[in-house]
Formats: C-alpha cells, structure tokens, sequence
C-alpha cells in the first residue's frame, strides 16, 4: 500500500518567513496530492491539492509543488501570519474508485509574531 | 447547513465499556470515513463506507464496528473499550465524483481508563 513520509514535524518560523513542508510518497499511481489545516480544537480543512498532470499550484500565499519522478511533494508557504500557526498533513491517493488517500503524520508550524 | 456534526464532543470511559459515535452530514454525500489521531501518528482510517448500506475496514479497524443505515449517518462503535483507544475521532465525508475533498468534522475527544 502507498506510504507517506512528511518532515519536518514541527517547525518554527518568524513571522514574514517563509515555510516549506514536505512529503514523499511510494506508490507511483498515486495522482492526487491534497494538503490540509488543522487548527487547533478543529477537524482539518483542505487548503489547497494538486494532480499529477500539473508541476505547481498557486493560491495567494501558499502553493504545491509536485515532482513524480522523485515521488515528493511540497508546501510552500510565502509571508507567514501568526493565523497560519496549524498542523499540516499531506495526502497522496488514486483519484477514483475508492477515494482513500494515505495521510502524513502532520507537520505543527509555529509563526512567531 | 451544518455540514458534518460529530457526537459526543468529549467521553470518558471505563475499560470494557461501550459507545457509540455519532457522525451526521447535511451535504448528500456518498462517502463517509472514520479516523482516529494520535499524537505523532497523522490520521489512521479505522472504517469507511461508499454508501449506505455498505462498510469496509481501513488501516486499524480493530475493536471497532461501524454502521451506515442512513445515507446521512455513519455510527462508530466500541464494544469493550481498551486505553488503547484513547484518542481523537474523526469523521469526514466526501461526495461522489471527480471531486475529492474531504470534510471533516470537529472531532470527538475519547479517553479510556
């Protein structure tokens, strides 16, 4: 079955930093990578995805990058606010079918003010 | 639209006791999920359903059943409880179809002594 590593676990960032979190996957039919938030009291919530037929995905200040040859994917997060302090998984499945995507342990980001 | 409600929010209970969660979505979605959280462990699927009337076990479905009799409702139970299962519950649901996000609920907090 498809494995998904995530790094760092936690990380801590000034506030206006940038954050950079990332995952890798082992099944190579995986093709739909989501990224979720999690606040703190809260179910995560999706925040941005990506596909397999795509290198990179932009919403204002975050974006997914995605390379299928290495089987990793990143979170980029540009100008980081203190609202942006969350736990973040990554996500690989095959769209399709059964929709069961293989989630990463999370990655808890700190934003200092 | 209240989107997907989790019952109880929080529960103790005492080895060998049983419980019910409740999950309730208002968004007519075929697929419904059961996670747990750990801390460290990102989120593990216990149990899933592709509509109702149908179930199947994800990654540690040990110790818990489940059941979906209503297209609305997904119901996770836990017939002699274990500390084992001290843990953060999560349902989520999905619609059918090309679009995959996941919404989850709040969360339910279950502590076993």
């Amino acid at each position: 079955g498809e494995n998904v590593e995530q790094h760092p676990s936690t990380l801590s960032v000034q506030e206006g930093d940038s954050a950079v979190i990332k995952c890798t996957y082992s099944d190579s039919a995986s093709n739909y990578f989501p990224w979720y938030k999690q606040e703190l009291g809260k179910g995560p919530q999706l925040i941005i995805d990506i596909r397999s037929n795509v290198g990179e995905k932009k919403d204002q200040r975050i974006a997914v990058t995605l390379n299928k040859t290495a089987k990793h994917f990143s979170l980029h997060i540009t100008e980081t606010q203190p609202e942006d302090s969350a736990v973040y998984f990554c996500a690989a499945s095959t769209a399709g079918g059964s929709y069961i995507p293989t989630f990463g342990r999370g990655t808890s980001l700190i934003v200092h003010p | 639209n209240a989107g997907v409600t989790q019952t109880p929010k929080f529960r103790v209970l005492k080895t060998g006791q049983s419980m019910t969660l409740l999950c309730a979505q208002d968004m007519n979605h075929e697929y419904m999920y059961w996670y747990r959280q750990d801390p460290g462990m990102g989120l593990r699927l216990i149990h899933y359903s592709v509509g109702e009337g149908t179930t199947a076990k994800g990654e540690v479905p040990d110790g818990y059943n489940v059941s979906r009799l209503k297209k609305q409702n997904f119901l996770l139970g836990l017939e002699s409880a274990a500390p084992s299962q001290t843990s953060v519950y999560f349902c989520a649901s999905k619609q059918r179809g090309n679009s995959y996000e996941q919404y989850f609920g709040p969360g339910t907090r279950l502590t076993v002594t």
